[in-house]
Parts: structure tokens; sequence; C-alpha cells
């Protein structure tokens, strides 16, 4: 069956340090992947996703995730943190064909950022 | 442009009544997703539609649950009888169609059941 699992369930970092969230996946075939983010009271936005090609993948608010096959990964990375990113961050494997293409969640990295 | 929205975006309900939750996806988005955010369950697919039908129901977790779209568009969730396991952060999310995997998501509506 599809999962993912993101061991960290809160991290803490402090302004202006790197970040790596990660994310492990089972998935049967070709991985479809994705990171979401979601402030307090707000809905999901999508960071970055990863159909195809290039392992690494740049998205929004200056994050980027790399794909590894070999360990079924897909962690996410940022070199500088800034105060904002604070929120929660998911990471999501879709179904690469059938009828469904539905979403499975990880169960969420909380970010903390201090001052 | 508009994006997903949801409507009302919280809701307080006694145990047994009825709830309607509604999503207004992207305009020309085809394909449609409710989810279900919760503490003890985290975030949970319940249903996907294609046009006005639901291919995958597999998601609804028991059958006071039940989902409708007309017009292509506009969708409403229904839980009957609701019951105090049901209070959870409910997400409309849509995609352009189905083979695009870019799902965007509305705010929520957050369900209390008291």
């Amino acid at each position: 069956a599809q999962s993912v699992t993101q061991p960290d369930i809160h991290i803490t970092v402090s302004e202006g340090a790197s970040l790596e969230l990660r994310c492990n996946y089972s998935y049967g075939a070709t991985p479809y992947l994705f990171w979401y983010v979601q402030s307090p009271g707000q809905g999901l936005q999508l960071l970055l996703k990863y159909f195809s090609g290039d392992t690494l993948v740049q998205g929004i608010k200056g994050f980027e995730a790399e794909f590894k096959r070999s360990q079924s990964s897909f962690n996410l990375r940022k070199p500088s943190v800034h105060w904002s990113d604070a929120a929660e961050y998911f990471c999501a494997v879709g179904a690469s064909g059938g009828a469904t293409n539905k979403l499975i969640f990880g169960t969420g990295t909380l970010l903390a950022v201090q001052p | 442009g508009a994006g997903v929205s949801q409507s009302p975006s919280n809701k307080v309900t006694e145990k047994g009544k009825d709830v309607e939750l509604r999503c207004d996806p992207i305009s020309g988005h085809t394909a449609l997703y409710w989810y279900r955010q919760s503490l003890g369950q985290g975030l949970e697919f319940l249903i996907y539609f294609q046009g006005n039908s639901a291919p995958d129901k597999s998601g609804l977790p028991s059958d006071r649950f039940s989902a409708e779209r007309t017009g292509g568009s506009v969708s409403t969730l229904t839980i009957q009888r609701t019951q105090q396991e049901d209070s959870a952060v409910y997400l409309c999310a849509s995609s352009l169609f189905q083979g695009a995997y870019e799902q965007y998501f509305g705010p929520g509506t957050r369900l209390t059941v008291t």
C-alpha cells in the first residue's frame, strides 16, 4: 500500500539556518511527489512537485527537494530559513495512473523558527 | 484568478444534526477532491469527482457521508446525523484534469460537533 513517512514531528531551527525536512515514501511504481505547506488556520499551499526528469526540483519561497529513488526519499531543503517559514509541512505521494489521483499525505512536520 | 473557496469557514453543530459543506473549485478544473484533516487521523482522502461523477468514494468513513457535484463545478459534502468524531477540518481541492496532479486546496471548513 502507498504510504508516506515524515519521521520528524517537530523541528526548531534558528532564523538564517539551513533546513532539511525528511520524507520517505512507499509506492510500487514511479511516484508523483509533492510538498505542501500549511500556515495556521490556512489551507494547503503547494511548494513544489516532482513528476519526472531532473531529480532536484525547485519550488516557491526558495525551497527545493531532491528525489532519490534508491532511498525512497523526497527531502525538502532551504538554505536559509526566514521567520515566515514557520508552519506545518506535508509531504504527499500521488498515484501515477488509475482512476483516483488522490494524494496520500504524511503526518506533517511542524517547523518553529527561533529569532 | 480566484482560488478554491469553501463555505462556511466554521460550522458548529449539535450531535445528530445534518450539515452541508460547500466547495467552489477553480474555474475550469474538472477534478475535485474532498479531504479531512483531524488530530488523530491526519489528512485523509474522502472522495474524488471527475466532472459530476465520483469514480472513487473509497475514503468516505460511513454511509452518513455523501457528496455530489453539479454542473461540473460546485460540490457539496453532506454529513448526516453528525457525531463528535466527525469534528475536523474538511478540505476541498481541485485540479485541471485527471492527469494533472497539482491539486489546489481551499481554506477548509472547520466542523465542530458538540
